[in-house]
Protein backbone atom coordinates (compact mmCIF):
# COMPACT_ATOMS: atom_id res chain seq x y z
CA UNK A 1 0.00 0.00 0.00
CA UNK A 2 1.45 3.40 -0.80
CA UNK A 3 1.70 5.89 2.40
CA UNK A 4 0.35 9.09 2.89
CA UNK A 5 1.19 11.40 0.23
CA UNK A 6 1.62 15.53 0.95
CA UNK A 7 1.85 18.14 -1.54
CA UNK A 8 3.42 20.66 -2.15
CA UNK A 9 6.76 19.47 0.62
CA UNK A 10 8.19 23.19 0.20
CA UNK A 11 6.29 26.13 0.09
CA UNK A 12 7.35 29.94 0.71
CA UNK A 13 4.77 32.55 1.17
CA UNK A 14 4.52 35.82 2.56
CA UNK A 15 2.36 37.45 5.24
CA UNK A 16 -0.81 38.49 4.83
CA UNK A 17 -0.83 35.84 2.08
CA UNK A 18 -3.16 32.19 2.21
CA UNK A 19 -2.17 28.79 1.59
CA UNK A 20 -3.99 25.70 0.39
CA UNK A 21 -2.01 22.12 1.49
CA UNK A 22 -3.44 18.67 0.45
CA UNK A 23 -2.74 15.20 2.10
CA UNK A 24 -4.02 11.72 0.69
CA UNK A 25 -4.55 9.08 3.18
CA UNK A 26 -3.31 5.52 2.79
CA UNK A 27 -6.21 3.97 0.67
CA UNK A 28 -8.67 2.88 2.75
CA UNK A 29 -8.31 5.06 5.45
CA UNK A 30 -10.90 7.64 6.11
CA UNK A 31 -9.86 9.34 9.02
CA UNK A 32 -7.41 12.10 8.45
CA UNK A 33 -5.63 14.28 11.10
CA UNK A 34 -3.35 17.40 10.93
CA UNK A 35 -0.41 18.63 12.91
CA UNK A 36 1.83 21.15 13.35
CA UNK A 37 5.57 21.04 14.30
CA UNK A 38 7.41 23.88 15.79
CA UNK A 39 10.53 24.12 17.79
CA UNK A 40 9.03 25.79 20.14
CA UNK A 41 5.03 24.05 20.49
CA UNK A 42 6.56 20.53 19.31
CA UNK A 43 4.08 18.52 17.33
CA UNK A 44 0.27 20.06 17.89
CA UNK A 45 -2.78 19.11 16.74
CA UNK A 46 -4.74 21.12 14.59
CA UNK A 47 -8.19 18.90 13.76
CA UNK A 48 -9.30 16.02 12.42
CA UNK A 49 -11.64 15.01 9.61
CA UNK A 50 -13.91 11.77 8.63
CA UNK A 51 -16.28 10.59 6.19
CA UNK A 52 -16.33 14.44 5.25
CA UNK A 53 -16.90 15.72 8.50
CA UNK A 54 -14.28 17.60 10.99
CA UNK A 55 -14.52 15.78 14.41
CA UNK A 56 -12.22 17.50 16.42
CA UNK A 57 -10.24 20.30 16.59
CA UNK A 58 -7.31 21.98 18.52
CA UNK A 59 -6.45 25.45 19.41
CA UNK A 60 -5.75 27.13 16.41
CA UNK A 61 -7.70 30.57 15.68
CA UNK A 62 -9.84 30.21 12.73
CA UNK A 63 -7.35 31.36 10.15
CA UNK A 64 -6.24 27.74 10.23
CA UNK A 65 -9.62 25.14 7.93
CA UNK A 66 -9.45 22.15 6.60
CA UNK A 67 -11.86 20.10 4.53
CA UNK A 68 -12.22 16.42 3.45
CA UNK A 69 -13.11 15.24 -0.14
CA UNK A 70 -15.44 12.06 -0.50
CA UNK A 71 -12.55 10.23 -1.40
CA UNK A 72 -10.90 10.89 2.23
CA UNK A 73 -8.15 13.25 0.63
CA UNK A 74 -8.15 16.47 2.47
CA UNK A 75 -6.75 20.14 2.52
CA UNK A 76 -6.08 22.45 5.09
CA UNK A 77 -6.03 26.17 4.49
CA UNK A 78 -4.39 29.03 6.33
CA UNK A 79 -5.63 32.71 5.77
CA UNK A 80 -3.38 35.76 6.74
CA UNK A 81 -0.13 34.21 7.21
CA UNK A 82 1.69 35.72 9.68
CA UNK A 83 5.48 34.87 10.47
CA UNK A 84 4.79 32.25 13.56
CA UNK A 85 2.85 30.05 10.72
CA UNK A 86 6.52 28.75 9.74
CA UNK A 87 6.45 25.38 10.72
CA UNK A 88 6.33 21.85 9.14
CA UNK A 89 2.76 20.90 8.88
CA UNK A 90 1.68 16.82 8.82
CA UNK A 91 -1.21 15.17 7.76
CA UNK A 92 -1.83 11.61 9.18
CA UNK A 93 -4.39 9.10 8.15
CA UNK A 94 -5.88 6.00 10.16
CA UNK A 95 -8.66 3.13 9.81
CA UNK A 96 -11.89 3.29 11.37
CA UNK A 97 -11.75 2.06 15.04
CA UNK A 98 -7.73 2.53 15.18
CA UNK A 99 -5.71 4.55 16.87
CA UNK A 100 -2.37 4.33 15.11
CA UNK A 101 -2.10 6.94 12.64
CA UNK A 102 -0.02 7.40 9.90
CA UNK A 103 2.29 10.30 9.09
CA UNK A 104 2.96 11.92 5.51
CA UNK A 105 6.71 12.92 5.04
CA UNK A 106 4.87 16.73 5.72
CA UNK A 107 4.89 19.96 3.66
CA UNK A 108 7.42 22.57 5.41
CA UNK A 109 6.17 26.34 5.02
CA UNK A 110 8.11 29.32 5.41
CA UNK A 111 6.24 33.09 5.86
CA UNK A 112 8.24 35.66 4.86
CA UNK B 1 -0.61 22.22 31.05
CA UNK B 2 1.24 19.62 28.64
CA UNK B 3 -0.47 16.25 29.66
CA UNK B 4 2.67 14.22 28.31
CA UNK B 5 6.03 14.78 29.14
CA UNK B 6 9.43 13.47 27.78
CA UNK B 7 11.92 14.84 30.46
CA UNK B 8 14.68 13.85 28.78
CA UNK B 9 15.69 16.07 26.06
CA UNK B 10 18.51 13.66 24.68
CA UNK B 11 20.37 10.02 25.31
CA UNK B 12 23.42 9.14 24.30
CA UNK B 13 23.97 5.33 23.89
CA UNK B 14 26.80 2.90 22.71
CA UNK B 15 25.97 0.63 20.00
CA UNK B 16 25.10 -2.87 20.95
CA UNK B 17 24.15 -1.24 24.44
CA UNK B 18 20.24 -0.58 25.33
CA UNK B 19 18.05 2.66 25.12
CA UNK B 20 15.49 3.31 27.43
CA UNK B 21 13.19 6.54 26.72
CA UNK B 22 10.84 7.68 29.41
CA UNK B 23 7.65 9.47 29.21
CA UNK B 24 5.13 10.54 31.35
CA UNK B 25 1.42 11.81 31.64
CA UNK B 26 -0.86 13.19 33.47
CA UNK B 27 -4.15 12.84 32.47
CA UNK B 28 -5.85 9.56 33.40
CA UNK B 29 -7.90 9.12 30.78
CA UNK B 30 -5.62 8.48 28.04
CA UNK B 31 -5.86 4.57 27.10
CA UNK B 32 -3.88 4.17 24.12
CA UNK B 33 0.27 4.71 23.78
CA UNK B 34 2.30 5.13 21.06
CA UNK B 35 6.11 5.66 20.12
CA UNK B 36 7.07 7.73 17.05
CA UNK B 37 10.93 8.14 15.73
CA UNK B 38 11.21 10.77 13.02
CA UNK B 39 13.96 12.04 11.60
CA UNK B 40 14.82 16.18 10.87
CA UNK B 41 12.10 17.54 7.85
CA UNK B 42 10.19 14.14 7.29
CA UNK B 43 7.20 12.76 9.69
CA UNK B 44 7.21 10.65 12.23
CA UNK B 45 7.28 6.54 11.86
CA UNK B 46 5.57 4.86 13.97
CA UNK B 47 7.43 2.35 15.77
CA UNK B 48 5.43 0.65 18.39
CA UNK B 49 1.98 1.06 20.94
CA UNK B 50 0.25 -0.22 23.88
CA UNK B 51 -3.36 -0.68 24.96
CA UNK B 52 -3.94 0.67 28.67
CA UNK B 53 -5.19 -3.00 29.14
CA UNK B 54 -1.30 -4.08 28.97
CA UNK B 55 1.79 -3.32 30.90
CA UNK B 56 4.02 -4.97 28.01
CA UNK B 57 4.31 -5.21 24.13
CA UNK B 58 7.14 -6.41 21.85
CA UNK B 59 7.98 -5.77 18.38
CA UNK B 60 11.83 -7.25 17.45
CA UNK B 61 14.31 -5.10 19.17
CA UNK B 62 10.99 -2.55 20.60
CA UNK B 63 9.70 -2.99 24.34
CA UNK B 64 7.29 -0.70 24.96
CA UNK B 65 6.25 -0.85 29.17
CA UNK B 66 3.21 0.53 30.27
CA UNK B 67 2.62 2.03 34.04
CA UNK B 68 -0.52 2.98 34.78
CA UNK B 69 -0.28 3.72 38.12
CA UNK B 70 2.67 5.66 38.09
CA UNK B 71 1.19 7.13 34.91
CA UNK B 72 4.38 6.54 33.09
CA UNK B 73 5.78 4.68 29.60
CA UNK B 74 9.16 3.49 28.55
CA UNK B 75 10.31 2.21 24.55
CA UNK B 76 13.88 0.03 25.34
CA UNK B 77 15.72 -0.56 22.22
CA UNK B 78 17.97 -3.80 22.42
CA UNK B 79 20.62 -3.81 20.95
CA UNK B 80 20.74 -0.19 19.80
CA UNK B 81 22.46 0.53 16.33
CA UNK B 82 23.77 3.87 14.69
CA UNK B 83 20.29 3.88 12.52
CA UNK B 84 18.29 4.37 15.52
CA UNK B 85 19.60 7.70 16.06
CA UNK B 86 16.81 10.21 16.00
CA UNK B 87 14.09 11.55 17.98
CA UNK B 88 11.65 9.76 19.74
CA UNK B 89 8.40 10.85 20.54
CA UNK B 90 5.84 9.59 22.98
CA UNK B 91 2.13 10.05 22.29
CA UNK B 92 -1.13 9.21 23.70
CA UNK B 93 -4.80 8.99 22.75
CA UNK B 94 -8.42 8.56 24.45
CA UNK B 95 -8.40 11.64 26.25
CA UNK B 96 -12.26 12.14 26.00
CA UNK B 97 -15.00 10.53 27.55
CA UNK B 98 -15.53 6.52 26.69
CA UNK B 99 -12.00 6.79 25.54
CA UNK B 100 -12.18 8.27 22.01
CA UNK B 101 -9.90 10.60 20.65
CA UNK B 102 -11.39 11.48 17.20
CA UNK B 103 -8.39 11.84 15.67
CA UNK B 104 -5.99 13.91 18.19
CA UNK B 105 -2.57 12.51 19.54
CA UNK B 106 -0.98 14.50 22.29
CA UNK B 107 2.71 14.74 22.22
CA UNK B 108 6.04 14.89 24.43
CA UNK B 109 8.43 17.09 22.95
CA UNK B 110 10.46 14.14 21.88
CA UNK B 111 13.87 12.99 22.60
CA UNK B 112 17.23 12.59 20.38
CA UNK B 113 18.67 9.43 21.08
CA UNK B 114 21.80 9.21 19.32
CA UNK B 115 23.77 5.98 19.60
CA UNK B 116 27.47 5.88 18.93
CA UNK B 117 29.20 3.16 16.73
Amino acid sequence: KAGVTQTPRYLIKTRGQQVTLSCSPISGHRSVSWYQQTPGQGLQFLFEYFSETQRNKGNFPGRFSGRQFSNSRSEMNVSTLELGDSALYLCASSSQGQETQYFGPGTRLLVL
Amino acid sequence: DQQVKQNSPSLSVQEGRISILNCDYTNSMFDYFLWYKKYPAEGPTFLISISSIKDKNEDGRFTVFLNKSAKHLSLHIVPSQPGDSAVYFCAASGENAGGTSYGKLTFGQGTILTVHP
